[in-house]
């Protein structure tokens, strides 16, 4: 069975930095994509960007360059969301799903990760 | 980036009837050397992530109810409720997958009258 669990909810300050995690287990980590996905209170979804495990060659939404950072450790079939400096404004809830490469849907999601800043 | 405009933002049907929500795209998502549209619908309820419900425009997932149905091409895309069911109330979403950057329409609310 496919799974893709993230880590816990958390807390943070404005300035301070964050790395959450999404581990999958079900299928072969390296032959898929992992998308990260924000979800701000009440709103749509938005992609940030994806990363390809075999090379962790990574592609980012314009809207997101620059602010986050995705990467994966094969060894442990996990990929992770980095923010150097955390404003208000990451308050979401961020959601990893698998994706299947180029020109790909994605067909599982994990069960999201509620990212909290507040000073 | 490929804009994705959904409407209407909300919809109310009665329990039984049609619910249709639309999908417009900025540029053709049709790739025309498989004629194939890439384009999904995802399902999202209340506190939970999103579900795949349809990719290339009008496949349904394994397990999918057969009420659910997508058409169209190029620009301009629909996602049918035929007969529509209690659970199914939720946000339902497109998103195309043609750009290099993946973008989805901003949701359509569904609801019971």
């Amino acid at each position: 069975e496919v799974q893709l669990v993230q880590s816990g909810a958390e807390v943070k300050k404005p300035g301070e930095s964050l790395r959450i995690s999404c581990k999958a287990s079900g299928y072969s980590f390296s032959n898929y994509w992992i998308s990260w996905v924000r979800q701000m209170p009440g709103k749509g979804l938005e992609w940030m960007g994806r990363i390809d495990p075999t090379d962790s060659d990574t592609s980012y939404s314009p809207s997101f360059q620059g602010h986050v950072t995705i990467s994966v450790d094969k060894s442990i079939s996990t990929a992770y969301l980095h923010w150097s400096s955390l404003k208000a404004s990451d308050t979401a809830r961020y959601y990893c799903a698998r994706d299947q490469g180029l020109y790909s849907e994605n067909d599982f999601w994990g069960q999201g990760t509620l990212v909290t800043v507040s000073s | 980036d490929i804009v994705m405009t959904q409407s209407p933002e909300s919809l109310a049907v009665s329990l039984g009837e049609r619910a249709t929500v639309f999908c417009r795209s900025s540029q053709s998502l049709l790739h025309s050397p498989i004629n194939k549209n890439y384009l999904a619908w995802y399902q999202q309820k209340p506190g939970q992530p999103p579900k795949l419900l349809i990719h290339w425009a009008s496949t349904r997932e394994s397990g999918v109810p057969d009420r659910f149905r997508g058409s169209g091409s190029g620009t301009d895309f629909t996602l049918t409720i035929s007969s529509l069911q209690a659970e199914d109330v939720a946000v339902y979403y497109c998103q195309q997958y043609f750009g290099t950057v993946r973008t989805f329409g901003q949701g359509t609310k569904v609801e019971i009258k």
